[in-house]
């Protein structure tokens, strides 16, 4: 079955600085792939997804990437903001079942 | 259009007792799904249901806990006989189809 690994666990960076987060899939039939971030709390909200169409898609500050043939997909945040702290997720599908990686906590430093 | 609905947002229990957790999805949504998260940690998933149908309990316990979705009223989680172990927020998701879930505030069971 489909397995996401995401990297890494806990990300620390400086307030305006650019946060990268790094997830990666087995199952090659995977065609959808949201990003979630949760704050403390609070549920998870869908920020940006991708499907296996695309291979870049873009949204103000944030952005995400995927390469098929490497089986990864990365969530790229510029310019961040105190707000943007939270736990990220991203997920992979390739019917109804969304698989998650284990979250990214991402700290930003005034 | 309002969001997917859950209640209650908190629940206590005592060992032993039923939870009934209650999740409305968005209108015109007919996919639900529920999930089911312990501090510091990610999103397990647990069942997906459809109007009237079971799609996938595979991530759900066999023992103690249920989930319907008819076709009338909301998605009810329900485990029985509660244990701490059991203590969680528990997160209901609903899509118009097989695609992108919007998740409701979650329900944080303790157990007692």
């Amino acid at each position: 079955g489909e397995n996401v690994e995401q990297h890494p666990s806990t990300l620390s960076v400086q307030e305006g600085d650019s946060a990268v987060i790094k997830c990666t899939y087995s199952d090659s039939a995977s065609n959808y792939f949201p990003w979630y971030k949760q704050e403390l709390g609070k549920r998870p909200q869908l920020i940006i997804d991708i499907r296996s169409n695309v291979g870049e898609k873009k949204d103000q500050r944030i952005a995400v990437t995927l390469n098929k043939t490497a089986k990864h997909f990365s969530l790229h945040i510029t310019e961040t903001q105190p707000e943007d702290s939270a736990v990220y997720f991203c997920a992979a599908s390739s019917n109804y079942q969304l698989i998650w990686g284990a979250g990214t906590k991402l700290i930003i430093k005034p | 259009n309002a969001g997917v609905m859950q209640n209650p947002r908190h629940l206590v229990r005592r060992r032993g007792q039923e939870a009934r957790l209650r999740c409305s999805p968005m209108k015109g949504h007919s996919h639900v799904y529920w999930y089911r998260q312990l501090p510091e940690e990610g999103l397990k998933f647990m069942v997906y249901l459809q109007k009237e149908n079971i799609i996938d309990e595979s991530g759900m316990p066999k023992e103690r806990f249920s989930a319907e979705f008819p076709k009338e009223g909301p998605s009810i989680l329900r485990i029985q006989q509660v244990v701490r172990g059991d203590s969680a927020a528990y997160f209901c998701a609903s899509s118009p189809s097989q695609g992108e879930q919007y998740f409701g505030p979650g329900t944080r069971l303790t157990v007692t």
